[in-house]
């Protein structure tokens, strides 16, 4: 069974502060990762993807893969309001089979 | 409008009726997926699609689910005899081709049973 864990949450950070999300994942043939933000009542929203071990950063948003601890994470700098959202992960093999995902986590930025 | 389309963005049933439910994909995809996210949960994978074809439906439930993606048109998820638990937010979502191949969301359809 292919599994995607993430904490709950609420994670609540200040404005300003970094946030960090984790995720582990039971896969080992996974070789994507998504990071999509969903606030509520909305659809998600792709933020990033990664696929190589490492770091990667587009703008406020750095995404870190760890194949041999099957873990991904995804920090947002100079966190805002307006980042108060879920952000689900999800992985995949290669291709274009489809996502699985995590649960989320409800990130709450406090002005 | 290059984004993934879906309608209706809201659709009440009564139980024991059916319900259609439509997804255009991105300009350029030839992917389609949907998913099924249930109040306070995560989203849970149905079906994958490309045109004609029936690529992955170890999501979708055997019974009363049912799903194509026509060589014209849209792809259409179809649930007959709705029961209240079919009450979910569907997305569908559309991928091209390469190695990421993301996946893109449309806004999905909110599908209640009464």
């Amino acid at each position: 069974q292919k599994e995607v864990e993430q904490n709950s949450g609420p994670l609540s950070v200040p404005e300003g502060a970094i946030a960090s999300l984790n995720c582990t994942y039971s896969d080992r043939g996974s070789q994507s990762f998504f990071w999509y933000r969903q606030y509520s009542g909305k659809s998600p929203e792709l933020i990033m993807f990664i696929y190589s071990n490492g770091d990667k950063e587009d703008g406020r948003f750095t995404a870190q893969l760890n194949k041999a601890s099957q873990y991904v994470s995804l920090l947002i700098r100079d966190s805002q309001p307006s980042d108060s959202a879920t952000y689900l992960c999800a992985g995949r093999n290669s291709g274009n089979t489809p996502l699985v995902f995590g649960k989320g986590t409800r990130l709450s930025v406090i002005a | 409008n290059a984004g993934v389309m879906q309608n209706p963005r809201h659709l009440v049933r009564r139980r024991g009726q059916e319900a259609r439910l439509r997804c255009s994909p991105m300009k350029g995809h030839s992917h389609v997926y949907w998913y099924r996210q249930l109040p306070e949960e995560g989203l849970k994978f149905m079906v994958y699609l490309q045109k004609e074809n029936i690529i992955d439906e170890s999501g979708m439930p055997k019974e009363r689910f049912s799903a194509e993606f026509p060589k014209e048109g849209p792809s259409i998820l179809r649930i007959q005899q709705v029961v209240r638990g079919d009450s979910a937010a569907y997305f569908c979502a559309s991928s091209g081709t390469g190695r990421s191949g993301e996946q893109y969301f449309g806004p999905g359809t909110r599908l209640t049973v009464t």
